[in-house]
């Protein structure tokens, strides 16, 4: 596609369910990133993904956070036994392979309020 | 592990004032630096990136320095407009490798009036 394409746009559920947020990057960008935005913060880094490497997941806050990636397609973070303070925008970024300093394309985000 | 310090905001300027936001940062090696903004209602996008001491990034206006002495990357203006009025972010990746995790300062706000 021609951005970083992120569903739903918005999400609204009840606390302790489970949820899926969707992101398809760039055609032919091997990395992909999952940021979260809480309202009036900054990026908090959650995982990363570089072609056929082991992710790197040591942002992820709890073992309730979960993410996979098929090969460099789409990506799907997944937030189990939702909790209020999951409330945030989740963000997906990728880079093209091969440049010294990729630029990072972003998606527009999933507003995920946890009520 | 690596770091990004910004300046708190929020930052409110003239129309025309003269901008800084300090970024400083913390890395092993020699890592890529960049500035990505944040407009309202929009996601976030590249401004400038500079990958060696003494680059110098520059777009829209905006220019910022790669200082490793200092382990600084400074966004600069000279003559702010309203249409500049974002969230502006700095950013780093670690050297060595086009890959990696870019790691974020906390964002600064920036409004500007007419």
């Amino acid at each position: 596609g021609a951005g970083v394409s992120q569903s739903p746009s918005n999400k609204v559920t009840e606390k302790g369910k489970d949820v899926e947020l969707r992101c398809d990057p760039i055609s032919g960008h091997t990395a992909l990133y999952w940021y979260r935005q809480r309202l009036g913060q900054g990026l908090e880094f959650l995982i990363y993904f570089q072609g056929n490497s082991a992710p790197d997941k040591s942002g992820l806050p709890s073992d309730r956070f979960s993410a996979e990636r098929t090969g460099e397609s789409v990506s799907t973070l997944t937030i189990q036994r939702t909790q209020q303070e999951d409330s945030a925008v989740y963000l997906c970024a990728s880079t093209s392979p091969g440049a010294r300093a990729p630029e990072a394309f972003f998606g527009q985000g999933t507003r995920l309020t946890v009520v | 592990g690596n770091s990004v310090t910004q300046m708190e905001g929020p930052v409110t300027l003239s129309e025309e004032a003269f901008l800084t936001i300090n970024c400083t940062y913390t890395a092993t090696g020699y890592p890529s630096l960049f500035w990505y903004v944040q407009y309202p209602g929009e996601g976030l996008q590249l401004l400038l990136k500079a990958t060696k001491a003494d680059d110098k990034g520059s777009n829209k206006g905006f220019e910022a320095t790669y200082r490793k002495e200092t382990t600084s990357f400074h966004l600069e203006k000279g003559s702010v407009q309203v249409s500049d009025s974002a969230v502006y972010f700095c950013a780093l990746r670690r050297g060595g490798t086009s890959y990696g995790k870019l790691t974020f300062g906390q964002g600064t706000i920036l409004t500007v009036h007419p």
